[in-house]
């Protein structure tokens, strides 16, 4: 079963605008991870946001996430053209502060940027 | 570092046949998974090693699927015998911890 939801389902902007992704989970986690894949391709890990922390950047992407909201969203800056891909959040469960070390994932937001 | 390297890229099979895919994790990396990824969804864990060991394999349907992680470095996943159904992308992923996955490109089964 798919913990996270992700919104919106589809996204469609300019190159150089900005693209705002969120997710919703249901259960205590211990990190919550973004994932890009391109079409017919594997998942690329972007980041990752551990369960303490509020807010993280890497390059283009900001990731900011709310535990009592059980909420996250991941900002991509000045996007391009190959950004254009599906964005996923998956989550680490928690029970009583140890990983699974198991995944679950949304079913993603595709992210279309045009040049 | 070569990266999880999966193969093969596509296979196409007539339904109840047998297929195998198989997995090379990067090395030193003990925990290995397999994910099913259905068109238009994310994925979804079918079964997580921890070295040799199949330490979740609650979502992997056992009436036709099995898996076995050889010396806790390769993997296979075999599908017999196959059903329309199992039409899928199939996805290996390793970790040193439960932080740092690395994802394969997958094998897209094609069951007609």
């Amino acid at each position: 079963s798919q913990q996270g939801e992700e919104d919106p389902q589809a996204l469609s902007i300019q190159e150089g605008e900005n693209a705002t992704m969120n997710c919703s989970y249901k259960t205590s986690i211990n990190n919550l991870q973004w994932y890009r894949q391109n079409s017919g391709r594997g998942l690329v890990h972007l980041i990752l946001i551990r369960s303490n922390e509020r807010e993280k950047h890497s390059g283009r992407l900001r990731v900011t996430l709310d535990t009592s909201k059980k909420s996250s969203s991941l900002l991509i800056t000045a996007s391009r053209a190959a950004d254009t891909a599906s964005y996923f959040c998956a989550t680490d469960f928690n029970a009583g502060g140890t990983s699974y070390g198991k995944l679950t994932f949304g079913q993603g937001t595709i992210l279309t940027v045009h040049p | 570092e070569a990266g999880v390297v999966q193969s093969p890229r596509y296979k196409i099979i007539e339904k109840k046949q047998p297929v195998a895919f198989w997995c090379n994790p990067i090395s030193g990396h003990n925990t290995l998974y397999w994910y099913r990824q259905n068109l238009g969804q994310g994925p979804e864990l079918l079964i997580r090693y921890e070295n040799e060991e199949a330490v979740d394999d609650s979502q992997l349907p056992k009436d036709r699927f099995s898996a076995e992680r050889l010396k806790g470095v390769d993997s296979t996943l075999k599908i017999q015998p196959a059903e329309l159904g199992d039409s899928a992308v199939y996805l290996c992923a390793s970790s040193y911890d439960a932080y740092g996955y690395t994802f394969g490109s997958g094998t897209r089964l094609t069951v007609v």
